[in-house]
């Protein structure tokens, strides 16, 4: 059992906002968090490193935020292309630790 | 382009070995951290090993501690991961990552993947 916690799922409509949560002892600080995506049969992607930070090519309809010990996941103007898995990651002492990964529904 | 191209995943019996590998291109390879994580349906993303660029003090998660061994010939732009007793609970699709610098870090994020060599620990 992962030690960030994040839903199993979200879903929304093509246009519309979601957000996928992620929660642990290892989100407050110092701890930071990044996001990722995976879609099946491809390499995984990097989409927020460091809470907030967007690597180049990554649309701005994604974003990230931490608060306290929750870190948070938002993409705004969904789109078809959006459906796949979506993965927290951050770290304690001595391990690389991973949410367990919201799948994303794209009505 | 950064590329990472895992090879050497099979099917194997419980107890058995496989060596995986990583080729890099697109970068240089030997100042950039590279680790193995591993995805099943069971456990969803889980870290395996990482190894800094000069290949000093690789690292690993418990759960393959003493049973996984992680290497790099930099000459070769290639890394290994030698992987011994194996159990039905390895089994996973295995990728590589690149960490966006040189000395493999817990805290780092992972900026390049490839896209997996699947191992199947089966009888």
């Amino acid at each position: 059992q992962s030690v960030l916690t994040q839903p199993p799922s979200v879903s929304g409509a093509p246009g519309q906002g979601v957000t996928i949560s992620c929660t642990g002892p290892s989100v407050g600080s110092p701890y930071t968090v990044h996001w990722y995506r995976l879609f099946p049969g491809a390499a995984p992607q990097l989409l927020i490193y460091s809470d907030s930070s967007r690597p180049s090519g990554v649309p701005d309809r994604f974003s990230g935020s931490r608060s306290g010990s929750s870190a948070t996941l938002a993409i705004t103007g969904l789109q078809a292309e959006d459906e796949a898995v979506y993965y927290c990651q951050s770290y304690d002492l001595s391990h690389v630790l991973f949410g367990g990964g919201t799948k994303l529904t794209v009505l | 382009e950064v590329q990472l191209l895992e090879s050497g995943g099979g099917l194997v019996q419980p107890g058995g070995s496989l060596r995986l590998s990583c080729v890099a291109s697109g970068f240089t390879f030997r100042t950039f951290a590279v680790n193995w994580v591993r995805q099943s349906p069971e456990k969803g993303l889980e870290w395996v090993s990482a190894i800094s660029g000069g290949a000093g003090s690789p690292y690993y998660a418990d759960s393959v501690k003493g049973r996984f061994t992680v290497s790099r010939d930099n000459s070769k732009n290639i890394m290994s991961l030698e992987m011994n007793d194996l159990r039905p609970e390895d089994t996973a699709l295995y990728y590589c990552a690149r960490q966006p610098w040189g000395v493999a870090s817990n805290g780092g994020w992972f900026d390049s993947w490839g896209q997996g060599t699947q191992v199947t620990v089966s009888s």
